[in-house]
């Protein structure tokens, strides 16, 4: 069975500054999907960011990167310029190929400090 | 275009009572999914309808059902309720079975006494 791990239940980050999410996972599969997924207060799951396994390249969305390491299944989100509104709990999350549903990991709660 | 609507936000029911939440997806799409969420368990996956057929189930209980209609909204169904379902329900649609794009709705907070 998949598993998803984030091993920091909380984090905070000055405003402007950079933080690192870090998530690991555990897979068997060589074809998957990972993102992470963002939900403030509002409740809403909001995707910030996917990786595809069989790219090499770091997926990037203006501020947000991945640090894709798929030999250590290893799924860190760097947050650059950290906004007052990036303030939210964090999800990394996993999908094989061949199946549909996501696995989450236990989230990140993050703070950001003004 | 209007994003995942789910309804309705806030739901209070006694154990034994039945429950059930509607989703309305995303305008032309066909696939939703619904996860539940608790602060014990985290994210789980419920069941993904397509087409008005359910296409994958996690492992819940058959208390926990649902369906999709014609137009792809969807209704999930809880019954015989326990205190351990109180939970954030949240749907989630995109434009093919599948696809690693989900949008989610802002979820259905159950309370059950």
């Amino acid at each position: 069975a998949q598993t998803v791990t984030q091993s920091q239940p909380e984090m905070s980050v000055q405003e402007a500054e950079t933080v690192t999410l870090s998530c690991t996972y555990d897979t068997s599969e060589s074809d998957y999907y990972l993102f992470w997924y963002k939900q403030p207060p509002s409740r809403q799951m909001i995707l910030v960011i996917r990786q595809e396994a069989y790219k090499q390249q770091n997926a990037t969305e203006n501020r947000f990167s991945v640090n894709f390491q798929k030999a250590a299944k290893s799924f860190s989100l760097k947050i650059s310029d950290s906004q007052l509104g990036d303030a939210a709990m964090y999800f990394c999350a996993y999908r094989p190929g061949s199946a549909r549903q996501l696995t989450f990991g236990s989230g990140t709660q993050l703070t950001v400090l003004p | 275009k209007a994003g995942v609507t789910q309804t309705p936000r806030y739901l209070i029911k006694t154990r034994g009572q039945q429950v059930t939440l509607s989703c309305s997806p995303i305008s032309g799409h066909r696939s939703v999914s619904w996860y539940q969420q608790t602060p014990g368990q985290g994210l789980q996956f419920l069941f993904e309808y397509f087409s008005e057929t359910q296409r994958n189930k996690g492992n819940f209980p058959g208390r926990f059902s649902g369906r999709q209609f014609s137009n792809s909204r969807s209704e999930m169904n809880v019954s015989t309720l326990e205190l351990g379902d109180s939970a954030l329900y949240l749907c989630a649609s995109s434009f093919r079975m599948g696809n690693e794009k989900l949008f989610f709705g802002s979820g259905t907070q159950l309370s059950v006494l």
